[in-house]
């Protein structure tokens, strides 16, 4: 079966600090990765999304990028953390585009 | 822009009773709508999903009704329990990949 995994589940970090967020998965290949913030009470927001190794698609401009350097590998990092990026990040996978996605517990980071 | 607007932003209901949340959605390019459940603190589960050439699909007791022509579709919880209590977010999807999520309605049962 598949699994996905995040790490760390929870993050503390002073602003201007760097961030590195990883998001595995399992039992599958190729998998469309999704990276997705949630405020506290609020929807999700998508931030990054990709098909395979090495795209990646954008969806909103920020100080946040996103790689994956395996197949089943997706980071999300930033260089100087703002207070703005605290949040809920939820990282999830899909066999299909557009298709149902299944979510990992996500990792609630605090930028203080 | 591509949105979807849900509706309530919270629900209270006792057990037993039904449970409805409304979503509307502007793009035609939508074609895959899924309904997720959240607890506190964990990552949302998909719940039930819908692809607009039916107008309507069950599964135990969560049921979604679609209407394309008015673009709307909604999550019924029948017999609703105090389990069920969460946040529900709707979707909508492209086969381009991109999802775009509703607000989200918190859903209070009680017992």
């Amino acid at each position: 079966s598949q699994t996905i995994h995040q790490w760390p589940a929870t993050l503390v970090q002073p602003v201007g600090s760097p961030l590195s967020l990883e998001c595995t998965v399992e039992g599958t290949s190729n998998p469309n990765l999704y990276w997705y913030r949630q405020a506290a009470g609020r929807g999700l927001q998508l931030l990054f999304y990709s098909v395979g190794i090495g795209q990646i698609s954008s969806e909103v401009p920020q100080n946040l990028s996103a790689s994956r350097p395996q197949d089943r590998q997706f980071i999300l990092s930033s260089k100087k953390l703002l207070l703005s990026d605290s949040g809920f990040y939820l990282c999830a996978w899909s066999v299909q585009p557009g298709g149902e996605q299944y979510f990992g517990p996500g990792t609630r980071l605090t930028v203080t | 822009q591509q949105q979807v607007k849900q509706s309530p932003q919270s629900l209270i209901v006792q057990k037993g009773g039904i449970s409805i949340i409304n979503c509307a959605y502007e793009n035609t390019a939508f074609d895959y709508f899924p309904w997720y459940q959240q607890f506190p603190g964990k990552g949302p589960a998909l719940l039930i999903a819908i692809r607009p050439d039916v107008s309507e699909k069950k599964e135990g007791r969560f049921t979604i009704s679609f209407n394309k022509s008015a673009k709307q579709f909604s999550l019924h919880i029948m017999d609703s329990q105090p389990g069920d209590s969460a946040t529900y977010f709707c979707a909508a999807n492209t086969n381009a990949g991109k999802s775009t999520f509703g607000d989200g309605t918190t859903l209070t049962v009680k017992p």
